[in-house]
Parts: C-alpha cells; sequence; structure tokens
C-alpha cells in the first residue's frame, strides 16, 4: 500500500516564525502535493512538484514555498508565519502517469498549524 | 477557470439506507476525470470512485455509485447500504486531461443514524 506521511500531526507556532512541514512518500511517486484545508472551503492546492527540484505554484501559493530535494521528500515553508496561516494542510502523492490508475493522489494524514 | 460545486454541505442517511450526494462542475474540456474523495473524522482522505469523461458507463465500487451525465456537468455519488463507517466528509474533484491539478469541492458532511 501506498504510505504518504507527515511529520507533525499538529504544530503551534508564533506569528513570523520560520516553520517547515514534511511530507514523505514511500512509492517512488513523482508528483507530490501541498494542498490547505479550511472549513467551508474544501482543498486549495498550495503548490506541486512533478520531479525533484521542479515546482509549480497552485492556486494559493502566496506565503508559501516549497523544496523538493529528493523525490520521496517535499517540504512546505512558511517563510514568516501568520494568524491566517492557521489551519489543515493534507500532502498527496501520485505516480505520475496521465491516467489512471496513476494519476489517482493518496493523501496523508495532514497537519493541523495553529499560528498565535 | 474549473469550478466544482456541491450544493449539500450536510446530509444523513439512516443506516442500511440508500443517500445521493451532489455534485456539479463547470467545464469547456471535453476530456477529464472526475472523482470522489472520503476523509473520516481526523484521517486522511482515501480515495472511493472515479469517472473518466470519456466513459459513458457509470463506474461502480462495491455499495458506491455514481450518475454522471456530461450533458448537465453532475456527477452524483449513491451510498447503497449505508454504514456507520460511511460517515464521513466527501470531497468530489475534477481534473483536466493532461494536468496533474485537482479541483476540489467544499465537501458535503455525511451523518449515518443508527
Amino acid at each position: 500500500d501506498v504510505k504518504v506521511t507527515q511529520s507533525s500531526r499538529y504544530l503551534v507556532k508564533r506569528t513570523g516564525e520560520k516553520v517547515f512541514l514534511e511530507c514523505v512518500q514511500d512509492m517512488d511517486h513523482e508528483n507530490m502535493f501541498w494542498y490547505r484545508q479550511d472549513p467551508g472551503l474544501g482543498l486549495r492546492l498550495i503548490y506541486f512538484s512533478y520531479d525533484v527540484k521542479m515546482k509549480e505554484k497552485g492556486d494559493i501559493p502566496e506565503g508559501y514555498s516549497v523544496s523538493r530535494e529528493k523525490k520521496e521528500r517535499f517540504s512546505l515553508i512558511l517563510e514568516s508565519a501568520s494568524t491566517n496561516q492557521t489551519s489543515m494542510y493534507p500532502c498527496a502523492s501520485s505516480l505520475g502517469l496521465a491516467g489512471p490508475p496513476g494519476d489517482t493522489q493518496y493523501f496523508g494524514p495532514g497537519t493541523r498549524l495553529t499560528v498565535l | 477557470a474549473q469550478t466544482v460545486t456541491q450544493s449539500q454541505p450536510e446530509m444523513s442517511v439512516q443506516e442500511a439506507e440508500t443517500v445521493t450526494l451532489s455534485c456539479t462542475y463547470d467545464t469547456s474540456e471535453s476530456d477529464y476525470y472526475l472523482f470522489w474523495y472520503k476523509q473520516p473524522p481526523s484521517r486522511q482522505m482515501i480515495l472511493v470512485i472515479r469517472q473518466e469523461a470519456y466513459k459513458q458507463q457509470n463506474a461502480t465500487e462495491n455499495r458506491f455509485s455514481v450518475n454522471f451525465q456530461k450533458a448537465a456537468k453532475s456527477f452524483s455519488l449513491k451510498i447503497s447500504d449505508s454504514q456507520l463507517g460511511d460517515a464521513a466528509m466527501y470531497f468530489c474533484a475534477y481534473r483536466r486531461d493532461s494536468n496533474y491539478k485537482l479541483t476540489f469541492g467544499k465537501g458535503t458532511l455525511l451523518t449515518v443514524n443508527p
């Protein structure tokens, strides 16, 4: 089974801190994704990566950056955390093929970030 | 831009009965994929069922089936013989062909009553 893990389930940070969220997948997937999930808004894509060191902005990239130095690991970085970044952050990965089942996204459990 | 609309923020169903969750989407594309994902409380999202737009036949996975109406841009999920474990947030999602990005609806919270 595909396993996507995230470094923390819950995280509390202070305004202005630099925050790292990490996502690891163990199935040699090409694509990895970072989402933000808020009640009443669903999931919105922040960034995705289709290869090592390759990234593309999603719908809401402002205030975030990403890093993918190794294929299995995709990090989300908040350079200076703000209270409006308090949210749930699920990550996902997919094999990378154009069609099924290679495009199925497998999700991690999410990191609930609170910025005080 | 593609949009996905789930008009029912919450739904409830009695155990063993059938429930249908609605989803509509807006696109000018002819080739695309549609998905229903399930997110149980405090757990990760998992894929329930998918539909390729070029297939006329509605997808089925055990107790889960879809009613795909391409002309109406409608993609509803039917859950038969509802079980307590079906209680979750359900998200409808769209993906354009040759694009990795998923566009999600806002979700429908399904409660299953014993």
